[in-house]
């Protein structure tokens, strides 16, 4: 069964726009994590926050935690075409390798 | 080097052949992992391994076989597939110890059609 849920299901935005994309998950967790994949191609990762940090960036991205919600989201900003790819949270609810990926977010940036 | 690799990119198989996939890394990496994608679908975690051990097995069935012969290779030995595992089979690496550990490096993966 799947850990996360991420909403929306897909996105299309104008270049320069910023994204926002949402993760639900259903256990307690020692980190979530958002990766990105462009079509049909292996993921990228991108982020990681830990359980006790409720924000973090990195160059235009800003992710966000909120544990008693059990959410959080990810916010690209400026986007730009290349940004065009599936994002996907991904959680390891014992803290160990195993890795559960939520649904994820298709986005299409149009140039 | 931050790559992994995976060979082939693309494989055609009948119902009765037998065939591996490869992956490999060289960032000094003791988890590796396979999983299975199908389209439009978030990656499914099928096995780890850490220090060349299973350390996971999520229940698949017994016509794929993984193998870790070493701390830098990792096989998915495939054998009388069923055209429901057509799908793109990635393989991840990453560092067991350090702040790091979680993260995971992907490998583009291996189309695979079974016919």
């Amino acid at each position: 069964s799947q850990q996360g849920e991420e909403d929306p299901q897909a996105l299309s935005i104008q270049e320069g726009e910023n994204a926002t994309m949402n993760c639900s998950y259903k256990t307690s967790i020692n980190n979530l994590q958002w990766y990105r994949q462009n079509s049909g191609r292996g993921l990228v990762h991108l982020i990681l926050i830990r359980s006790n940090e409720r924000e973090k960036h990195s160059g235009r991205l800003r992710v966000t935690l909120d544990t008693s919600k059990k959410s959080s989201s990810l916010l690209i900003t400026a986007s730009r075409a290349a940004d065009t790819a599936s994002y996907f949270c991904a959680t390891s609810p014992t803290g160990g390798f195993k890795t559960i990926f939520g649904a994820g977010t298709r986005l299409f940036v149009k140039a | 080097d931050t790559e992994v690799t995976q060979t082939p990119k693309h494989l055609v198989m009948g119902m009765t052949n037998k065939k591996s996939l490869k992956c490999e890394q060289h960032m000094g990496h003791r988890a590796m992992y396979w999983y299975k994608q199908k389209a439009k679908k978030p990656p499914e975690l099928m096995f780890v391994y850490s220090y060349e051990k299973l350390s996971i097995n999520e229940s698949v069935p017994s016509r794929f076989s993984p193998e870790c012969p070493n701390s830098s290779l990792l096989n998915l030995h495939l054998h009388a597939l069923q055209p429901e595992d057509s799908a793109l089979y990635l393989c991840a690496s990453s560092s067991p110890r350090g702040p790091e550990r979680e993260t995971q490096y992907f490998g583009p993966g291996t189309r695979l059609l079974v016919l």
